[in-house]
């Protein structure tokens, strides 16, 4: 079993829905949860790092960690064609900078 | 503020050589890790480097080894290339050493083709 499980998709959804990407894990070491956001041929680009239980928004994006469940999500509001790309979920354990990625979520928002 | 640098963008070998990646970390960043993404294993940990020493160490053969420099800089160098080698390497950075945990950044990746 993978320490960190994300479905790999590809998830379409039409412009303007709201767009849920989960993780599951099994290491309950892990400590900061990241989610990055890679388009094609380039590298990730982090979009929300957050360590607690709980939510955590910006902008359009909310993360959610429940460390009781070791699950974690990402929503994304009014989604737009400029967010199709491949979402991926990350964490670590404290003190070290060896992030366990997710497989990547691809997903497509239709115009 | 430029972003992380790598060198080259792409690159093109044969089984048995050896290739080096170079990366230049965000102005001010002393923390460097690589990490190799292949689609079937997806983005694995290679290592991790803070003032010159390497920190931490992923799951991979010796084949694999690299070293930072004063000015941060990082090198990462692959011996003996395989077939399996193939990948999207990519170099993160973050200002401090692993215990500040604060996160990391990534460059645009060499991506190497092995044939």
């Amino acid at each position: 079993q993978k320490e960190v499980e994300q479905d790999p998709g590809p998830l379409s959804v039409p412009e303007g829905a709201i767009v849920s990407l989960n993780c599951t894990y099994s290491n309950s070491a892990f400590q900061y949860f990241m989610w990055y956001r890679q388009y094609s041929r380039k590298g990730p680009e982090l979009l929300m790092y957050t360590y607690s239980s709980g939510n955590k928004e910006d902008g359009r994006f909310t993360a959610q960690v429940d460390k009781s469940s070791k699950y974690i999500s990402l929503f994304i509001r009014d989604s737009q064609p400029s967010d199709s790309a491949t979402y991926l979920c990350a964490m670590s354990p404290r003190g070290t900078y060896k992030y366990i990625f997710g497989t990547g979520t691809r997903l497509k928002v239709l115009a | 503020k430029a972003g992380v640098t790598q060198t080259p963008r792409y690159l093109i070998k044969t089984r048995g050589q050896q290739v080096t990646l170079s990366c230049s970390p965000i102005s001010g960043h002393r923390s460097v890790s690589w990490y190799q993404q292949t689609p079937g294993q997806g983005l694995q940990f290679l290592f991790e480097y803070f003032s010159e020493t390497q920190r931490n160490k992923g799951n991979f053969p010796g084949r694999f080894s690299g070293r930072q420099f004063s000015n941060s800089r990082s090198e990462m160098n692959v011996s003996t290339l395989e077939l399996g080698d193939s990948a999207l390497y990519l170099c993160a950075s973050s200002f401090g050493p692993s215990g500040n945990q604060e996160t990391q950044y990534f460059g645009p990746g060499t991506r190497l083709l092995v044939l």
